[in-house]
């Protein structure tokens, strides 16, 4: 059964404290995406990977990282200088291999996962 | 000014309306036009999507782009209580670049 996981679903952090979200994907795509989506702001994009080992800042990458060790993995680290961290964190992935004959070349969908939403107390 | 503006809402149609959902753009480079629909603490699906203008049909939806006047529209005719979610719209320059997103807008259907 093919998708996008995360977890946990919930999470609550203590202000100071350092939290991991975790996103796990099993459609063998190459791109994995970190989005933040808070009350009427659509979704911003915080860090991105094209390839294992290698990621870019997005948008709102302050007070963020993120790790690309395996290619169904990205961790998203929230760390104590995101000084307004609760919000509805999303997951996605895609093909994002330019030139691949297939159904997605020309579009390259991005997949999204449950979302987690963290509370900072 | 924002690159893709989207109507706020929120939006409250009864059963059976047709309903049309907007967004505008800035940059003229947006190629990709995507309306995702998200439901209540969900992660967003992708609904229709449509590349450069035209207009593409999918059962109850039409996705519309008029690259002229860089408006962006979904149809939803028949609207059914099920239909109930946030909708976003979004671009992208390229397929391989990153998506830029609307605010989002909730539609509520009532029965």
């Amino acid at each position: 059964d093919g998708g996008i996981t995360q977890s946990p679903k919930y999470l609550f952090r203590k202000e100071g404290q350092n939290v991991t979200l975790s996103c796990e994907q099993n459609l063998n795509h190459d791109a994995m995406y970190w989005y933040r989506q808070d009350p009427g702001q659509g979704l911003r994009l915080i860090y991105y990977s094209q390839i294992v080992n290698d990621f870019q800042k997005g948008d709102i990458a302050e007070g963020y990282s993120v790790s690309r060790e395996k290619k169904e993995s990205f961790p998203l680290t929230v760390t104590s200088a995101q000084k307004n961290p609760t919000a509805f964190y999303l997951c996605a992935s895609s093909i994002d291999r330019g030139g691949l004959a297939g159904a997605y070349a020309s579009y390259n969908e991005q997949f999204f996962g449950p979302g987690t939403r963290l509370t900072v107390l | 000014q924002k690159e893709v503006e989207q109507d706020p809402g929120p939006l409250s149609v009864p059963e059976g309306a047709i309903v049309s959902l907007n967004c505008t753009y800035s940059n003229s480079a947006f190629q990709y036009f995507m309306w995702y629909r998200q439901y209540s603490r969900k992660g967003p699906e992708l609904l229709m999507y449509t590349y450069s203008s035209g207009n593409k049909e999918d059962g109850r939806f039409t996705a519309q782009v008029d690259k002229s006047s860089k408006y962006i529209s979904l149809f939803i005719r028949d609207s059914q209580p099920s239909d109930s979610a946030t909708y976003l719209c979004a671009t992208k320059t390229g397929a391989n670049s990153k998506l830029t997103f609307g605010k989002g807008i909730t539609l509520s259907v009532r029965p």
